[in-house]
């Protein structure tokens, strides 16, 4: 159980286009979502936390305009990476909770998207 | 500042050896301390968790250690295999919000 899944698992674009990431607990509900970006050989960073119904929280330093997060169910959020540069090129995983609210650290993590930007 | 400390940075072992990971932490305050093993270009994956008023936790031959006290945790892998070659990344949460911290983790190479 707890089965996280992202689609797509790779994805090559150009820069100045934009790239939807999804994410979807495929056997639970996930009240929240977060989004996570990892740099080769480097710690994952959280960069925004997302609630079913309501608008993301974002971590000091990530744009918000850039980093479009929409969850609009219960099993789904999206990330969606607009005006992609190749400084964006990093892993991109996500992770759902089980359990809601701002007690609740059991998060289950998603294979993650390799983005590349050329 | 919440921290989390791994050592060391990589490893290499021979199949059928012993290693132990190093986990310091600053984290507080602490609710739980998690192990995952992240398979090159996959998500993390947990191996164990453990409470502040536990010691140790077994996953088959992945055995984790906990010490509240200095704050320090270790992971040990009994008789490598090669499917063992990964990242080991140790998760700290606290108890007052849902962010976790995560350290660096390290990198293990398994050879035949």
């Amino acid at each position: 159980g707890a089965v996280v899944s992202q689609h797509p698992s790779w994805v090559i674009c150009k820069s100045g286009t934009s790239v939807k990431i999804e994410c979807r607990s495929l056997d639970f509900q996930a009240t929240t979502m977060f989004w996570y970006r990892q740099f080769p050989k480097q710690s994952l960073m959280l960069m925004a936390t997302s609630n079913e119904g309501s608008k993301a929280t974002y971590e000091q330093g990530v744009e918000k305009d850039k980093f479009l997060i929409n969850h609009a169910s219960l099993t789904l959020s999206t990330l969606t990476v607009t005006s992609a540069h190749p400084e964006d090129s990093s892993f991109y995983i996500c992770s759902a909770s089980l359990a809601g609210g701002p007690l609740t650290d059991t998060q289950y993590f998603g294979p993650g998207t390799r983005l590349t930007v050329l | 500042k919440n921290q989390v400390e791994q050592s060391p940075q990589s490893l290499i072992i021979l199949e059928g050896k012993n290693c132990t990971l190093q986990c310091n932490y600053t984290v507080s305050p602490f609710s739980n301390l998690r192990w995952y093993k992240q398979d090159t270009g996959r998500g993390p994956v947990s191996l164990t968790i453990m409470t502040f008023s536990e010691n140790t936790k077994s996953n088959g031959r992945y055995t984790a250690t906990l010490d509240a006290d200095t704050k320090q945790s270790s992971l040990h892998i009994t008789a490598s295999q090669l499917s063992d070659s990964a990242s080991y990344i140790c998760v700290v949460s606290r108890s007052n919000d849902y962010k976790l911290s995560f350290g660096a983790g390290t990198t293990v190479t398994v050879r035949a």
